[in-house]
């Protein structure tokens, strides 16, 4: 079995502050992980992926992730946030024979200027 | 690329009124094919996913169901929607051959039920 926690529903971060968004996960074999955004209105766009390679994953519009196995974490980053930053985020893990994914319940990142 | 177009985007029904949303894609050929809604203040909760032509695995006991009558086409519907079927409907695509779990989004539909 595989789920995903997504630590605080919104986060609320000042604009050129570092985001910080936490997601742990669980799964009795080695995982896939992922991190979505979503704006108002439209479908998730993935924003960076973990497939077992290099545990310090760099995705687009300057976020970063790592994964962490001893700690069952891959927390999404940002050294400094931007008003176009403002979202929903997903945090996701998919594992075994089948892949199917999990997501995570979101978590809303809203920056003040 | 692979692109997802849904339709209808947004779509206001009466309670007990059927439902079809439509699900095609392009630019990929026998993909796993899935169904999220997400409510209000919610996740995403999978609703079906298809693994090809014809076959379909439902996650959650409801009134609605799903049809992949195509390799490119998923269909969700209802025969009698309920209150609780009004959400933002998104439809995904995991490409293949190497499934990864990681999905390819369309816009979504966005269906209210009143």
């Amino acid at each position: 079995a595989q789920s995903v926690t997504q630590l605080g529903s919104h986060v609320s971060v000042s604009e050129g502050a570092l985001v910080l968004l936490r997601c742990n996960y669980s799964s009795s074999v080695p995982p896939y992980l992922f991190w979505y955004v979503q704006y108002p209105n439209q479908g998730l766009q993935l924003l960076l992926k973990y497939t077992s390679a290099a545990t310090l994953v760099k995705g687009i519009n300057g976020f970063e992730a790592e994964f962490k196995k001893s700690e069952t974490s891959f927390h999404l980053t940002k050294p400094s946030a931007h008003m176009s930053d403002a979202a929903e985020y997903f945090c996701a893990v998919s594992s075994g024979g089948s892949y199917i994914p999990t997501f995570g319940r979101g978590t809303s990142l809203i920056v003040h200027p | 690329s692979q692109t997802i177009h849904q339709w209808p985007a947004t779509l206001v029904q009466p309670v007990g009124s059927p439902l079809s949303l439509e699900c095609t894609v392009e630019g990929t050929s026998n993909p796993n094919l899935y169904w999220y809604r997400q409510a209000a203040g919610r996740g995403l909760q999978l609703l079906f996913y298809s693994v090809g032509i014809g076959q379909i695995s439902s996650e959650v006991p409801q009134n609605l169901s799903a049809s992949r009558p195509q390799d490119r086409q998923f269909i969700l519907s209802s025969k009698k929607l309920l209150l609780s079927d009004s959400g933002f409907y998104l439809c995904a695509l995991d490409p293949g051959p190497a499934n990864t779990g990681e999905l390819f989004f369309g816009e979504g539909s966005r269906l209210t039920v009143l």
